[in-house]
């Protein structure tokens, strides 16, 4: 039972283009999010959160938006850079209670120079 | 220095062989956390840890044991390894204070 999910596994864009990394949940309880970042060969690293008293955290060239009725949650990065390619994770937390932190699947980005 | 260091950063072992992977931390964190990546699965929980004297299970337990020996160290023990143990595992730490959890650089398991 997956309950953080990342239905695109990969997502390729030009340099330069906005890229939508796109992230579903299922538990009503969770009520903080974060997106990391991983590259091959390295731990993922923290990029940004947001809680859910919140529908837009932005961070450079980094927002990450909430629906909570949706269950859906968002990263944006524009501009997109050749740097940024790397695999996105989604996580989602419930910050009463065992303070878990569950993961989707990943998504691969590719930023084509 | 690493904050989260993992030790072996890669394996390679046989079946049925007992392999223990080690983590430890100076970042003074109270939880401690093991995960495991495969491809099109995410990272998925095994263990976690909340002090020295409390032990989790996570998503998928089964065939590990973990064993919280300071605050600061957290091993990870497949008892009988087995090839569907092939994975990426990371260690991670966060704190009770503030939020995030931050992530070793990962031990590559090759179960033969």
């Amino acid at each position: 039972d997956q309950q953080v999910k990342q239905n695109s596994p990969s997502l390729s864009v030009q340099e330069g283009r906005i890229s939508i990394l796109n992230c579903d949940y299922t538990n009503s309880m969770f009520d903080y999010f974060l997106w990391y970042k991983k590259y091959p060969a390295e731990g993922p690293t923290f990029l940004i959160s947001i809680s859910s008293i919140k529908d837009k955290n932005e961070d450079g060239r980094f927002t990450v938006f909430l629906n909570k009725s949706a269950k859906h949650l968002s990263l944006h990065i524009v501009p997109s850079q050749p740097g940024d390619s790397a695999v996105y994770f989604c996580a989602a937390q419930t910050t009463s209670g065992t303070y878990k932190y569950i993961f989707g699947t990943g998504t691969r980005l590719k930023v084509l120079a | 220095d690493a904050d989260v260091t993992q030790t072996p950063r890669n394996r390679i072992t046989k079946t049925g062989k007992r392999i223990m992977l080690e983590c430890s931390q100076t970042k003074g964190h109270d939880r401690m956390y093991w995960y495991r990546q495969d491809p099109g699965l995410g990272l998925r929980l095994i263990y976690y840890s909340f002090d020295v004297k409390d032990i989790n299970k996570g998503e998928i337990s089964d065939g590990y044991s973990v064993s919280r020996q300071a605050q600061a160290k957290f091993s990870l023990s497949l008892e009988s390894a087995i090839p569907n143990q092939t994975a990426l595992y990371f260690c991670a730490t966060s704190d009770r204070r503030t939020s995030g959890i931050h992530f070793g650089p990962g031990t590559r398991l090759t179960v033969t």
